[in-house]
């Protein structure tokens, strides 16, 4: 059964960081592109960013180039999101979600960003 | 204000069939394939549509997808209250170099 299990989330304070974490199991992780997307509170879902298998490309939304950084550790089945300078605006469930076609999500972690 | 376009809300009586519209330009759905993704309140979001029109494994044949020029369209037949969820369209942008969605459309089953 494909699992995918976010971590890392909570309470972080403007141009602070959090490093969020996706542990993935019951499918072979390192032929899989990998996606971070967010729900913010009373939004619809937006694309933060996403890595191929290997790692050797990653793409960003505008809005988080430059402060996120997705990253992955295939001998840990694990994805990773470090997130940098937060702004209030970052507050979201933060999901991550398999392949090319997103076909399986992670519940997700809930990053709130407030002084 | 999302890349996407759909309305922000849809409803029918079991039974009935609805039909959740997905509106984009030639830099997304115009050239590229467009996915559906159901999300019930408080889970994760499920893969209900890929590719413009095929059905992951378990996704019943209720749900069907279409797509003509830059506008696609989610139809879900013989309504069911399990159904009640937000439905969201995503598409690849070639201007943007990434996934966008729809804002997103609240199916409510009357």
């Amino acid at each position: 059964e494909v699992q995918l299990v976010e971590s890392g989330g909570g309470l972080a304070q403007p141009g602070g960081s959090l490093r969020l974490s996706c542990a993935a199991s019951g499918f072979t992780f390192n032929t899989y592109w990998m996606h971070w997307v967010r729900l913010a509170p009373g939004k619809g879902l937006v694309w933060v960013s996403r890595i191929n298998s290997d790692g050797s490309i990653t793409t960003y939304a505008d809005s988080v180039k430059g402060r996120f950084t997705i990253s992955r550790d295939n001998a840990k089945n694990t994805l990773y999101l470090q997130m940098n300078s937060l702004r209030t605006e970052d507050t979201a469930v933060y999901y991550c979600a398999r392949g090319a076609q997103q076909d399986y999500w992670g519940r997700g972690t809930l990053v709130t960003v407030s002084s | 204000q999302s890349v996407l376009t759909q309305p922000p809300s849809a409803s029918g009586t079991p039974g009935q069939r609805v039909t959740i519209s997905c509106s984009g330009s030639s830099s997304n759905i115009g050239s590229k394939t467009v996915n559906w993704y159901q999300q019930l309140p408080g889970t994760a979001p499920k893969l209900v549509i890929y590719t413009n029109d095929q059905r992951p494994s378990g996704v019943p044949d209720r749900f069907s997808g279409s797509k003509s020029g830059t506008s696609a369209s989610l139809a879900i037949s013989g309504l069911q209250s399990e159904d009640e969820a937000d439905y969201y369209c995503a598409s690849w942008d070639d201007s943007l170099n990434g996934w966008v969605f729809g804002g997103g459309t609240k199916l409510t089953v009357l």
